[in-house]
């Protein structure tokens, strides 16, 4: 069964600080399948990332991902009061999709 | 611009079914294929199925299979989610989403609003 893991479960920061969250996958995934979300409370998720490091529109530059393999990262420079939020990484691959359990990130 | 619009929320007996419609506006329907994906209460997202707006061919989730069925219906660009032998773990809310794809990367790119289905006697 494939897995994605992610780490930290909750991640306590304060704005100003930089957030590094972590994906990994039990086997090796094609980097074009990978993708990033936030998720505020009550609202869809919003895509941040695909092909492991490509912004979505609207998506500032403070937000970057990166990895390869089964490693994968979140990484969000100068938090803002808006970036505190839930994150998911995700995999879709072959028409079928698996989620991270996700990332809180609250404030500090 | 893109929209999906779902139906209202509802609530169930256990055992019955739900049938959750996704209307989409805004681009050509038939180009992009279609995902359901639902979130219970306090957790995290389960990817549930797809659909091929084009073909209308689907792949389910394995531990859906047998009780979830997705259709499309081209003519207003509408694509349904129907879950059968409801139980009270089925309770989430319900996302439809518009797939889109780059150079081979394949994402979740818009979302419905969500309908949340309550299952409950």
């Amino acid at each position: 069964e494939f897995v994605l893991t992610q780490s930290p479960g909750t991640l306590s920061l304060s704005p100003g600080e930089r957030a590094t969250l972590s994906c990994r996958a039990s086997q090796s995934v094609d980097s074009r399948h990978l993708a990033w979300y936030q998720q505020k409370f009550g609202q869809p998720p919003r895509l941040l990332i695909y092909g492991a490091s490509n912004r979505a529109t609207d998506i500032p530059d403070r937000i970057s991902g990166s990895g390869s393999g089964t490693d994968f990262t979140l990484s969000i420079s100068r938090l803002e009061h808006e970036d505190f939020a839930v994150y998911y990484c995700h995999v879709y691959g072959s028409s079928r999709a698996t989620f991270g359990q996700g990332t809180k990130l609250e404030i500090k | 611009q893109v929209k999906l619009v779902q139906s209202g929320a509802e609530v169930k007996k256990p055992g019955a079914s739900v049938k959750v419609s996704c209307k989409t506006s805004g681009y050509t329907f038939v180009t992009y294929g279609l995902s359901w994906v639902r979130q219970a209460p306090g957790q995290g997202l389960e990817w549930m199925g797809w659909i091929s707006a084009y073909y209308g061919s689907t792949n389910y989730a394995q531990n859906l299979q047998g009780r979830l069925s997705l259709t499309r219906d081209t003519s207003t660009g509408t694509v349904y989610m129907e879950l059968s032998s409801l139980r009270s773990d089925d309770t989430a809310v319900y996302f439809c989403i518009s797939e889109r794809e780059t150079t081979g990367s394949i994402y979740f790119q818009y979302w419905g609003q969500g309908t949340l289905v309550t299952v409950s006697s």
